[in-house]
């Protein structure tokens, strides 16, 4: 079946710091891909997404391009500020299975001044 | 336009009460999705309804949980006999169609319930 991986969390970053949070996924088909972030005390929203391979997603500064060969949909963010401190879930959408989101577990992020 | 309203945010019931949460789609979305996160584990995935039906069921536990988008009013995720294994912060995601290339899920603040 369909999963995603990401890296174990808490990461924390001094503000300004470049930013990198890995995340792999294995699904039948060819699914789309997303970042969802959560803020403190708020719902979940999108990010950003790619829904072929070598697209490039991006948003606020933060980037993930969908890397087909090693299944992989990292992301990227130059220079941190205190207020991307959040929750961020990386997920996938497979055609097959268009009805629902896979999501991976999360990664806290807390950035420091 | 407002977003996909969940209520109650916040949900205590003791063990063995019913906990009833509510979902109101985005104006103009026919398609809900239930999901569950529970402490330490990204959201999975429980539900999918479109107004009257349930499309797919495949994450929701056999017993005790039943989900309904009425024709009328918002989507009810219903827990009966609750256990304190059933905390947990539930979020609903609303669409205006099918999950594809072009379509986003809106998602909710989520109602986060606990059994004690």
């Amino acid at each position: 079946g369909d999963s995603v991986t990401q890296m174990e969390g808490p990461v924390t970053l001094s503000e300004e710091a470049f930013l990198t949070i890995n995340c792999t996924y294995t699904a039948t088909g060819y699914p789309s891909l997303f970042w969802y972030v959560q803020y403190p005390g708020e719902g979940i929203q999108l990010l950003l997404k790619a829904t072929k391979a070598d697209d490039k997603g991006s948003n606020k500064g933060f980037e993930a391009t969908y890397r087909k060969e090693t299944t992989s949909f990292h992301l990227e963010k130059g220079s941190v500020q205190v207020s991307d401190s959040a929750v961020y879930f990386c997920a996938l959408s497979d055609p097959g299975t268009a009805s629902k989101l896979t999501f991976g577990t999360g990664t806290r992020l807390q950035v420091t001044l | 336009n407002a977003g996909v309203m969940q209520n109650p945010r916040h949900l205590v019931r003791r063990r063995g009460q019913e906990a009833r949460l509510r979902c109101s789609p985005m104006k103009g979305h026919s398609h809900v999705y239930w999901y569950r996160q529970l402490p330490e584990e990204g959201l999975k995935f429980m539900v999918y309804l479109q107004k009257e039906n349930i499309i797919d069921e495949s994450g929701m536990p056999k017993e005790r949980f039943s989900a309904e988008f009425p024709k009328e009013g918002p989507s009810i995720l219903r827990i009966q006999q609750v256990v304190r294994g059933d905390s947990a912060a539930y979020f609903c995601a609303s669409s205006r169609r099918d999950l594809g290339v072009n379509t986003e899920a809106f998602f909710g603040q989520g109602t986060r319930l606990t059994v004690v």
